[in-house]
C-alpha cells in the first residue's frame, strides 16, 4: 500500500522536546519530508532527509530515519509556542512518467502547553 | 526566485454557484502543478495534478475540474458547487522529474452556504 501514518495529536510543555513519529511503506522512497502548516496557511517545507542517511540536524530540528523499520521521526528541541502547527510527513514515490509524487501522512497537530 | 500565488484567500459561495480558483507560479518553467483539498484542517487530498499545458490527471472523481491554459497557470473550477465542496484548497508546484519536494501556495478557504 501507499500509507504514511502519523498520530493525530501531540501535546508537550513549552521548553520540552517534541518528537513526532511517522511510518511509511515504500522502501524505495529516496527522500522523506517534514512539512509544517500553521493555522490558515499553506504548507512549508521544514526539512527532508535522503534515504541513505540515518540522521539530519538543523538547529532545533533533528530528523531520524530507521530505514529497516520504515520509521521517520522529527524532534523539536526546546519547543516554543511558535511551533504550534500541524506537521506532515511525506515520502516520495516515482510515478510512471518519471515524476515524483509525494504520499502524505494525515498530519500531527502539535499542541504546546504553557 | 520562484513564487506561487493563489487567490482568492477566502471565498463564500452559495450552493449551485460556479467556482474558479486560480494559481500561478513565477520564476520557473514547466513546473508540475497540483491542487489539493484539506477538510477541517486535517489531511491532504490530491484532486488534480498536471505535468504540462493541457495535461490534467484527476485523482478523485468529483464535482470539480481543473485546467492548465498556460505553462504556469492552474485553475480549479466547478459549474455548480455543493455543500461538500467546502474546504481549504491548496495549490502546489514542483520541479519536473526531481525529488525537491513541493512548494505550496497560501491556500483558499472556500465555504459553500
Amino acid at each position: 500500500g501507499e500509507d504514511v501514518e502519523q498520530s493525530l495529536f501531540l501535546s508537550v510543555r513549552e521548553g520540552d522536546s517534541s518528537v513526532i513519529n511517522c511510518t511509511y511503506t515504500d522502501s524505495s522512497s529516496t527522500y522523506l519530508y517534514w512539512y509544517k502548516q500553521e493555522p490558515g496557511a499553506g504548507l512549508q517545507l521544514l526539512t527532508y532527509i535522503f534515504s541513505n542517511m540515518d540522521m539530519k540536524q538543523d538547529q532545533r530540528l533533528t530528523v531520524l530515519l530507521n530505514k529497516k523499520d520504515k520509521h521517520l521521526s522529527l524532534r523539536i528541541a526546546d519547543t516554543q509556542t511558535g511551533d504550534s502547527a500541524i506537521y506532515f510527513c511525506a515520502e516520495s514515490k516515482k510515478s510512471g512518467d518519471s515524476n515524483y509524487q509525494l504520499i502524505w501522512g494525515a498530519g500531527t497537530k502539535l499542541i504546546i502547553k504553557p | 526566485s520562484q513564487t506561487i500565488h493563489q487567490w482568492p484567500a477566502t471565498l463564500v459561495q452559495p450552493v449551485g454557484s460556479p467556482l474558479s480558483l486560480e494559481c500561478t507560479v513565477e520564476g520557473t518553467s514547466n513546473p508540475n502543478l497540483y491542487w489539493y483539498r484539506q477538510a477541517a484542517g486535517r489531511g491532504l487530498q490530491l484532486l488534480f495534478y498536471s505535468v504540462g499545458i493541457g495535461q490534467i490527471s484527476s485523482e478523485v472523481p468529483q464535482n470539480l475540474s481543473a485546467s492548465r491554459p498556460q505553462d504556469r497557470q492552474f485553475i480549479l473550477s466547478s459549474k455548480k458547487l455543493l455543500l461538500s465542496d467546502s474546504g481549504f484548497y491548496l495549490c502546489a508546484w514542483s520541479v519536473t522529474r526531481t525529488n525537491y519536494g513541493y512548494t505550496f501556495g497560501s491556500g483558499t478557504r472556500l465555504t459553500v452556504v
